[in-house]
């Protein structure tokens, strides 16, 4: 079974700041998921990925298949992004359809006005 | 596009109650189904996974006859909760992925399950 970690668990920085969260799983997989969390609980998926970088306005996220990990960056951080971020990853790599996911412990991430 | 939907949001019920939870991809076919359950400042798990007209297959430790799933048709998936205990009480999330992308899932908003 995968295994994902997140780091850092809790972060607060204030608004305008650049974000970096870290995520880290031990067996190679096809792609990695990045989701958001809000208070109340609904998920959102942010990115699905598989290589290189890609971006959606002030997120970026990034993945090195070699070295088993990836990164999400947000750009001038607002409050509103405050949330959970949660990384996932297959729990074995697969060469076609979907396997069930390893979430990460998430990163609760508050930006202060 | 790729919306998935979960019905009821939010439901309490008595111990000892069964409760059936949906999930529903709104605009694309789905031949796999996934479970995932949140308790409390807990990671989210996996529970089962449902490919549309065969049994579920089930996470070590996630009773079967407790956790029913049906997934009848390629775009929608229910999960009932039988004789529901307060320990059941968690967050239940389901996600859907076309077989035609790899490990492309779709998540639902969740339901949240409280038994008294």
């Amino acid at each position: 079974k995968n295994e994902v970690e997140q780091s850092p668990q809790n972060l607060t920085a204030q608004e305008g700041e650049f974000i970096t969260i870290n995520c880290s799983y031990s067996v190679g997989i096809s792609a990695l998921h990045w989701l958001q969390q809000h208070p109340g609980g609904g998920i959102v998926s942010l990115f699905m990925l598989s290589s290189g970088k890609k971006k959606h306005g002030r997120l970026i996220a990034t993945i090195n298949i070699q070295e088993k990990h990836s990164s999400l960056h947000i750009t001038a951080s607002h409050p509103r992004d405050s949330a959970v971020y949660i990384c996932a990853a297959p729990d074995k790599y697969s060469g076609g359809g979907a396997d069930g996911l390893t979430f990460g412990k998430g990163t609760h991430l508050i930006i202060q006005p | 596009g790729a919306v998935v939907s979960q019905h009821p949001s939010r439901v309490i019920c008595k111990s000892g109650t069964s409760v059936k939870i949906e999930c529903r991809s709104l605009d694309f076919q789905a031949t796999t189904m996934f479970w995932y359950r949140q308790f409390p400042k807990k990671s989210l798990m996996l529970m089962a996974t449902s490919n549309e007209g065969s049994k579920a297959t089930y996470e070590q430790g996630v009773e079967k006859d407790k956790f029913l799933i049906n997934h009848a048709s390629l775009t929608l998936s229910t999960l009932t909760v039988t004789s529901a205990h307060p320990e059941d009480s968690s967050f239940y999330i389901c996600s859907a992925s076309r077989s035609s992308v790899i490990n492309e899932q779709f998540f639902g908003p969740g339901t949240r399950l409280t038994v008294l």
